[in-house]
C-alpha cells in the first residue's frame, strides 16, 4: 500500500524568504503527486500535481514541485512566500489506476509566515 | 455546476446518536469518496465508492456506513456516534484523478 509522509509539522518563515516543504512516498510503480493547500476553516486547494513528463511541476500561486524518483520524493518550493501563504499544506499520492484507484494524505505541514 | 456539496457544515451530536452527512456532486462523477481530517494525521480515506452499487472501505472505515444509490449522491452514516469520531468530514468525487472536495462537515461528538 501506498503511504505519504511530510517530515516537518510545522515550518516558519519570513515573508520575502524562499520556501520548501519536504515530502517522501512510498510506492512499488509510477505515483501520481498532488500537492493541497487548505488555510484554516476552509476545504482543499489543489496547488499542482504530478501524473508523468516533465518532473518540474508549476502550479498555482507561484508554487512548483519536484519530482524525485531516486529519492522518492515530491518537495513543493516557493521563491518568495507571501504572508497569505500561511496555511496548512498536504502532499498526496495517488496510486491503483484511475478507476479503482485511492489518494493517500501525509499528516501535512502547517506554515506559519512572519511579517 | 454546484461542484460537491456537503451538508451540514456544523453538527453537534450526542454519544449514542445516529446521523447521516450528506454528500452530493453535479458532475456526473463515477468516483466519490469520504475522508476524515484529525489534527496531525492528514485526511484518512473511510469509505469510497467507484459507481452507483459499489461501495468499498477505506483506511478507517469502522462505526460508518455508506451506499450509493445514484450517481449524484454518498451519504455517510454514523450508526451510533462516538467522542473519536469527533473530526472534520470532507467528501470528494472525481473523474480520472481530478480530484473536487466538498467545503467539509465540522462533527463534534460529546
Amino acid at each position: 500500500a501506498q503511504s505519504v509522509t511530510q517530515p516537518d509539522i510545522h515550518i516558519t518563515v519570513s515573508e520575502g524568504a524562499s520556501l520548501e516543504l519536504r515530502c517522501n512516498y512510498s510506492y512499488g510503480a509510477t505515483p501520481y503527486l498532488f500537492w493541497y493547500v487548505q488555510s484554516p476553516g476552509q476545504g482543499l486547494q489543489l496547488l499542482l500535481k504530478y501524473f508523468s513528463g516533465d518532473t518540474l511541476v508549476q502550479g498555482i500561486k507561484g508554487f512548483e514541485a519536484e519530482f524525485k524518483r531516486s529519492q522518492s520524493s515530491f518537495n513543493l518550493r516557493k521563491p518568495s512566500v507571501h504572508w497569505s501563504d500561511a496555511a496548512e499544506y498536504f502532499c498526496a499520492v495517488g496510486a491503483g489506476g484511475t478507476s479503482y484507484g485511492k489518494l493517500t494524505f501525509g499528516q501535512g505541514t502547517i506554515l506559519t509566515v512572519h511579517p | 455546476n454546484a461542484g460537491v456539496t456537503q451538508t451540514p457544515k456544523f453538527q453537534v451530536l450526542k454519544t449514542g446518536q445516529s446521523m447521516t452527512l450528506q454528500c452530493a456532486q453535479d458532475m456526473n462523477h463515477e468516483y466519490m469518496s469520504w475522508y476524515r481530517q484529525d489534527p496531525g494525521m492528514g485526511l484518512r480515506l473511510i469509505h469510497y465508492s467507484v459507481g452507483a452499487g459499489i461501495t468499498d472501505q477505506g483506511e478507517v472505515p469502522n462505526g460508518y456506513n455508506v451506499s450509493r444509490s445514484t450517481t449524484e449522491d454518498f451519504p455517510l452514516r454514523l450508526l451510533s456516534a462516538a467522542p473519536s469520531q469527533t473530526s472534520v468530514y470532507f467528501c470528494a468525487s472525481r473523474i480520472g484523478y481530478g480530484y473536487t472536495f466538498g467545503s467539509g462537515t465540522r462533527l463534534t461528538v460529546v
